[in-house]
């Protein structure tokens, strides 16, 4: 089993819809989790992150994390066509020494159609 | 601000030769700097993680005499493809931690390698 499962779609919506993307993991020492959004041929940009459980909002975008279930999500609200990208959960344990390393997972490309 | 380049952003090179990519950290100081890879419709895949002055750590499977990582700098870090040879032909990415924002990297926009 991967340390993190992401499922890569592609996934497509119309432009408005609310789109979830998800990850789960299995490594319990996870405690930071992120959402990376890449468009094609470009570096990660990173939207979000969170230490441990619960939510967090900016914009249009929401960031969840389950703890107890391994499970993390990504909302977008309203979405719009300069969304579709692909989209790339990533997580690490606690700082310090080689837990500032990221494991990512597969991403998942998304389409918002106009 | 946060803002990390790369250059150049896309090299094409004959079987053999060496390449050198440059990461930078423009508006920020970088304690650690992380190389990845990233093939097509792939994860990004860790090669290496490297700290300011002294020499890196690699992952697993990944030969560091091939794959030559410099830190000279708070704000600038290197990777060299010695001998490359046509599998090395990938998308390589360098992230930067900030020394003041530990919780957080930031990319560089990628360099696209290609070994004929």
């Amino acid at each position: 089993q991967k340390e993190v499962e992401q499922d890569p779609g592609p996934l497509s919506v119309p432009e408005g819809a609310i789109v979830s993307l998800n990850c789960t993991y299995s490594n319990s020492a996870f405690q930071y989790f992120m959402w990376y959004r890449q468009y094609s041929r470009k570096g990660p940009e990173l939207l979000m992150y969170t230490y441990s459980s619960g939510n967090k909002e900016d914009g249009r975008f929401t960031a969840q994390v389950d703890k107890s279930s391994k499970y993390i999500s990504l909302f977008i609200r309203d979405s719009q066509p300069s969304d579709s990208a692909t989209y790339l959960c990533a997580m690490r344990g606690r700082s310090g020494g080689s837990n500032y390393k990221l494991t990512f997972g597969k991403g998942t490309l998304l389409t918002v159609n106009p | 601000g946060a803002v990390v380049s790369q250059h150049p952003s896309r090299v094409i090179c004959k079987s053999g030769t060496s390449v050198k990519i440059e990461c930078r950290s423009l508006d920020f100081q970088a304690t650690t700097m992380f190389w990845y890879r990233q093939f097509p419709k792939q994860s990004l895949m860790l090669m290496a993680t490297s700290n300011e002055g002294s020499k890196a750590t690699y992952e697993q499977g990944v030969e560091k005499d091939k794959f030559l990582i410099n830190h000279a700098s708070l704000t600038l870090s290197t990777l060299t493809v010695t001998s490359a040879h046509p599998e090395d032909s990938s998308f390589y990415i360098c992230s930067a931690r900030p020394q003041d924002r530990v919780n957080e990297q930031f990319f560089g926009p990628g360099t696209r390698l290609t070994v004929l």
